[in-house]
């Protein structure tokens, strides 16, 4: 069974600040995990995911997110916001191979960003 | 190269009112999958496919079919519409490989159901 919790349904952020989007997650396998943007009336784009190599996951538009067993966490950050950054956020984990590589999604966090 | 396609992008049901909804991808994928997108529930799984000729339940399997006949096309049936299947459903590709797993999304349709 896998489980995911986005802190916060928004976010609201000035332009130029830091972008922290939140993520913890429960797995019963070694996760994949994922984070998702998701533009209005768009489908989802990758921005990045972790797939057990380097902790440290860099992705498009300037994203990066740490992945800590630790703390069962997959927090994704940009250190300056643009207005391009407006958008909703999902974090995903994957399951196993024998499970069809299901994603499992938290509930997703919308990203405003004030000028 | 086109992706991940999603026929039609709006429809409107009245209530009993059956219908499908076809998803295609020309990635040479195995794996596809239906989720709907409901405000504040993130993406839910509804069926998914391992391969041409395989279904498979995902977590809001009620009051949907599914068939994948072909290995670029998934599609998604509702005999019986009713409002509570109001939502944006997006349809979702990957290849097989764990490695190389990463879902690639269609545009999505949103229904309505009165």
């Amino acid at each position: 069974a896998q489980s995911v919790t986005q802190l916060g349904s928004h976010v609201s952020v000035s332009e130029g600040a830091l972008v922290l989007l939140r993520c913890n997650y429960s797995s019963s396998v070694p996760p994949y995990l994922f984070w998702y943007v998701q533009y209005p009336n768009q489908g989802l784009q990758l921005l990045l995911k972790y797939t057990s190599a380097a902790t440290l996951v860099k992705g498009i538009n300037g994203f990066e997110a740490e992945f800590k067993k630790s703390e069962t966490s997959f927090h994704l950050t940009k250190p300056s916001a643009h207005m391009s950054d407006a958008a909703e956020y999902f974090c995903a984990v994957s399951g196993s191979l024998a499970a069809g590589n299901k994603l499992t999604f938290g509930g997703g966090t919308r990203v405003l960003v004030k000028p | 190269n086109a992706g991940v396609t999603q026929t039609p992008k709006f429809r409107v049901l009245k209530t009993g009112q059956s219908m499908t909804l076809l998803c295609a991808q020309d990635m040479n994928h195995e794996y596809m999958y239906w989720y709907r997108q409901d405000p504040g529930m993130g993406l839910r799984l509804i069926h998914y496919s391992v391969g041409e000729g395989t279904t498979a339940k995902g977590e809001v399997p009620d009051g949907y079919n599914v068939s994948r006949l072909k290995k670029q096309n998934f599609l998604l049936g509702l005999e019986s519409a009713a409002p509570s299947q109001t939502s944006v459903y997006f349809c979702a590709s990957s290849f097989r490989d764990r490695a190389q797993e990463t879902q690639y999304f269609g545009p999505g349709t949103r229904l309505l159901v009165l």
